[in-house]
């Protein structure tokens, strides 16, 4: 119950397209929702986060998508661009005005072709 | 304002071996988090620091412990290494009790046991 499921594994998408991230969760204490952006070699670095009393946040070409009855939350990367190659990471934890232990999804490494 | 800083960047034990990995939180957070990431894998928690306190720990065995210090700089400390603490470590820095839950990670220490 304290899984969050990620898919797909693996993502090749052509410059200019949408890159999209999918993640499920079952705990539904989990009241926060970040998003991960890992190159090679480096720490993770947060990208955006949404709480499940919106159900989209949108920061410049990033937008979370987020159904709270399916328990299921999304990223979407419009405009890909080859720089935003790396490996993403959903997640979730309880408390969201507070920082609680982050559970993270298996990850996707995204390919952008130019 | 500093970020999140970790040291060393680097380290090679031999299975038997203790280890101390250290970090330095984000200017003005007062709560550290530690999570071992494995190869290919997300980061997993291993515990939580606030008040120089463990507050939270995840699946893992007591030969994982840290401290925090009043200038909520935090140590990991494994003992006993085994082949399979080969990951990278990472710590985040964090705001407990301001309201906020995001947590911003350092760049990891790479720790290889042999």
């Amino acid at each position: 119950q304290q899984q969050v499921k990620q898919s797909p594994q693996s993502l090749i998408v052509q410059k200019g397209g949408i890159s999209i991230i999918n993640c499920a969760y079952e705990n539904t204490a989990f009241d926060y929702f970040p998003w991960y952006q890992q190159f090679p070699g480096k720490g993770p670095a947060l990208l955006i986060a949404i709480r499940p009393d919106v159900s989209e946040k949108k920061e410049g070409r990033f937008t979370i998508s987020f159904n709270k009855s399916a328990k299921q939350f999304s990223l979407h990367i419009m405009d890909s661009q080859p720089g935003d190659s790396a490996t993403y990471f959903c997640a979730a934890s309880i408390g969201s005005s507070n920082t609680g232990k982050l559970i993270f999804g298996q990850g996707t490494t995204l390919q952008v072709k130019p | 304002e500093t970020g999140v800083t970790q040291s060393p960047t680097h380290l090679i034990k031999t299975r038997g071996q203790q280890v101390t990995l250290r970090c330095s939180s984000q200017s003005g957070h007062n709560t550290v988090s530690w999570y071992q990431q494995a190869l290919g894998q997300g980061p997993q928690f291993i515990f939580q620091y606030y008040r120089e306190e463990e507050n939270g720990r995840g699946n893992f065995p007591p030969r994982f412990s840290g401290l925090q210090f009043p200038n909520y700089s935090s140590e990991l400390n494994v003992n006993a290494l085994e082949l399979d603490d080969s990951a990278l470590y990472l710590c985040a820095s964090s705001s407990k009790g301001q309201g906020r839950a995001e947590q911003y990670f350092g760049p990891g220490t790479r720790l290889t046991v042999t």
